[in-house]
């Protein structure tokens, strides 16, 4: 079975500060990892994914994240957060199986100016 | 291209009913799934549909069911509502597997 786990429920940051969403997950053989964000009344926004190769990945937005195969992470990451950041970030993570994602319960980041 | 579709975006019924929701995936798109949103229990899958055959199925009960057509739109019904179906319905597609599925904008379901 696989799983993720989103550890804060809700992260605070200045505007133009790094932020920092962490992710950690477990499934067996390779994962494929990704990240949404959630707007109000809104369905769920792709920013990236990691499949293999570079441990780094860049995605929409500014936003990055860092694979790490032995701590079995994907935090998100960016380097200068705008209040427009202010939204519901999903993790997911699926097999090679087909399509069926596995979300993590989602973290609530809040960009104050 | 126009991204995923739902149809309706909001529904309103009452206990015992039963509701047929929607789905329009990006043209090429073969393969679609749905997800339940809930404060409670955050975002939970439901099914996927590849070719209009069903091949994944998450945890819920025979009352959730859904199909595909050749078109590969989607649909997916509940039977005999509870309180506790009341969600936002996510239907997402993917043109392969591994990549990102494309979610719409959902379907908020409010059960009286």
């Amino acid at each position: 079975a696989q799983s993720v786990a989103q550890p804060e429920d809700q992260v605070n940051v200045a505007e133009g500060n790094p932020l920092t969403v962490k992710c950690t997950y477990s499934v067996s053989g390779n994962p494929y990892l990704f990240w949404y964000v959630q707007y109000p009344n809104r369905g769920l926004q792709f920013l990236l994914k990691y499949i293999t190769g570079d441990n780094l990945v860049k995605g929409s937005y500014g936003f990055e994240a860092e694979f790490n195969k032995s701590q079995t992470s994907f935090h998100l990451k960016k380097p200068s957060a705008l209040v427009s950041d202010s939204a519901l970030y999903f993790c997911a993570v699926v097999n090679n199986a087909g399509n069926m994602l596995t979300f993590g319960g989602g973290t609530r980041l809040m960009v104050k100016p | 291209k126009a991204g995923v579709t739902q149809t309706p975006r909001y529904l309103i019924k009452t206990r015992g009913q039963q509701v047929t929701l929607s789905c329009s995936p990006i043209s090429g798109h073969r393969s679609v799934s749905w997800y339940q949103q809930t404060p409670g229990q955050g975002l939970q899958f439901l099914f996927e549909y590849f070719s209009e055959t069903q091949r994944n199925k998450g945890n819920f009960p025979g009352r959730f069911s859904g199909r595909q057509f050749s078109n590969s739109r989607s649909e997916m019904n509940v039977s005999t509502l509870e309180l506790g179906d009341s969600a936002l319905y996510l239907c997402a597609s993917s043109n392969r597997d591994s990549s990102p599925p494309f979610f719409g904008p959902g379907t908020r379901l409010t059960v009286l």
